[in-house]
């Protein structure tokens, strides 16, 4: 299985800062990486895929990069809205599994 | 509007059995793989299956192979999974997910999950 790890696992910052959650995986997984935001008793939600491409919808504030085995997720100017938890996936190949996840919380 | 309606969660005794239900509509079912996946009480995300279109191919997370079956129902918009031998460390929130597999792999739309606790 591939393991996704993802860092930090919490972090607290303020509106209007800039924030970078990483995530690496235990092989090459080409493109198939993707990002969803998750506020606890909603629907997860789709934010990036294929590393880079933004669901409709989603603010250009949300900033998907990487290639191979290296993946960061980049908030700018965080709003209120972005308080939640961000998860990682990789669907390179079954199961397809998700980081342990990164809460975002406000300083 | 998408929409993804799961039904089915509530409690149940170890052991016991369990069937959820997911309701679509919005689009069309048949056109798109589906998925559930789980989020067990102060854990993350889980996938736990998954079906093709046509019911061609299902794949499960180890942690529910030989206990848990997925199925669908594109005529009336429908996806299920059975949930059989249950144990305490299935207790989560599940997720119907639909899937976009075009060029690459993603779930694109969860529903709001129903809630299965496993307790004696």
């Amino acid at each position: 299985d591939i393991q996704m790890t993802q860092s930090p696992s919490s972090l607290s910052a303020s509106v209007g800062d800039k924030v970078t959650i990483t995530c690496r995986a235990s092989q090459s997984i080409s493109v198939y990486l993707n990002w969803y935001y998750h506020k606890q008793g909603e629907a997860p939600k789709l934010l990036i895929y294929a590393v880079s491409t933004l669901q409709n919808g989603v603010p250009s504030r949300f900033n998907g990069s990487g290639s191979g085995r290296d993946f960061t997720l980049t908030i700018s100017n965080l709003q209120p809205d972005d308080f939640a938890t961000y998860y990682c996936q990789q669907t390179y190949n079954t199961p397809r599994t998700f980081g342990r996840g990164t809460k975002v919380e406000i300083k | 509007e998408v929409k993804l309606a799961e039904s089915g969660g509530g409690l149940v005794k170890p052991g016991g059995s369990l069937r959820l239900s997911c309701g679509a509509s919005g689009f069309s079912l048949s056109s798109y793989a589906m998925n559930w996946a789980r989020q067990a009480p102060g854990k993350g995300l889980e996938w736990v299956a998954s079906i093709s279109s046509s019911s061609s191919y299902v794949f499960y997370a180890d942690s529910v192979k030989g206990r848990f079956t997925i199925s669908r129902d594109n005529a009336n918009n429908s996806l299920y999974l059975q949930m059989n031998s249950l144990r305490a460390e299935d207790t989560a929130v599940y997720y119907c997910v639909r899937v976009v597999e075009y060029s690459t792999y993603y779930f694109d739309f969860w529903g709001p999950g129903t809630l299965v606790t496993v307790s004696s």
